[in-house]
């Protein structure tokens, strides 16, 4: 109940296209859902979050669509570009009201877009 | 603003040897701080989290120990490596009541 599962598990896709990942929880508890953009070599960068009192949040070329009836939770990149291609981890956490954040990721989705 | 370092980058030590990676944030106070592992191709696992000096929690139990002597410094030890703590090391901090976590470099640890 505790895991995210995340898929696909990579993705290629042209310049200009629009790549899709999606995520799906079990735990109705969850109540924050970051994504995070990984390049090789380099630690997670947080990306863009969602709460889910609302069902989508756009930050630039980046949208995160919340579906909470379904558990799920998707990341759509508009107008992609070669320096998008990283891994990325989807996540939920909920604070317990402990002031403590505890962080469950996917697995990841390494995106490649070409030229 | 708020920074976090972790060093070393790297790291080759063989089996037996004992472990320790530092972690410091910058410009903020009392931040939760947390430690992960990531293997290679896979996600992030939560190894350890600290909401205080001296206040360590441990998700998974394991060859490792995590200790935070001071409010912005944590640190990962082992006193005996073993080949499956090959991986990448990664600490992160949160303010507490909020929702966001941010990581560090990472460090590259490789037991041979």
């Amino acid at each position: 109940q505790q895991q995210v599962k995340q898929s696909p598990q990579s993705l290629i896709v042209q310049k200009g296209g629009i790549p899709i990942i999606n995520c799906a929880y079990e735990n109705t508890a969850f109540d924050y859902f970051p994504w995070y953009q990984q390049f090789p070599g380099k630690g997670p960068a947080l990306l863009i979050a969602i709460r889910p009192d609302v069902s989508e949040k756009k930050e630039g070329r980046f949208t995160i669509s919340f579906n909470k009836s379904a558990k799920q939770f998707s990341l759509h990149i508009m107008d992609s570009q070669p320096g998008d291609s990283a891994t990325y981890f989807c996540a939920a956490s909920t604070s317990q009201n402990t002031g403590f954040q505890k962080l469950v990721f996917g697995t990841g989705t390494r995106l490649l877009v070409s030229p | 603003s708020q920074t976090i370092h972790q060093w070393p980058a790297t790291l080759v030590q063989p089996v037996g040897s004992p472990l320790s990676l530092e972690c410091t944030v910058e410009g903020t106070s009392n931040p939760n701080l947390y430690w992960y592992r990531q293997a290679a191709g896979r996600g992030l696992q939560l190894l350890f989290y600290s909401v205080g000096i001296g206040q360590i929690s441990s998700e998974v139990p394991q060859n490792l120990s995590a200790s935070r002597p001071q409010d912005r410094q944590f640190i990962l030890s082992s006193k005996k490596l073993l080949l499956s703590d090959s991986g990448f090391y990664l600490c992160a901090w949160s303010v507490k009541v909020t929702y966001e976590q941010y990581f560090g470099p990472g460090t590259r640890l490789t037991v041979t």
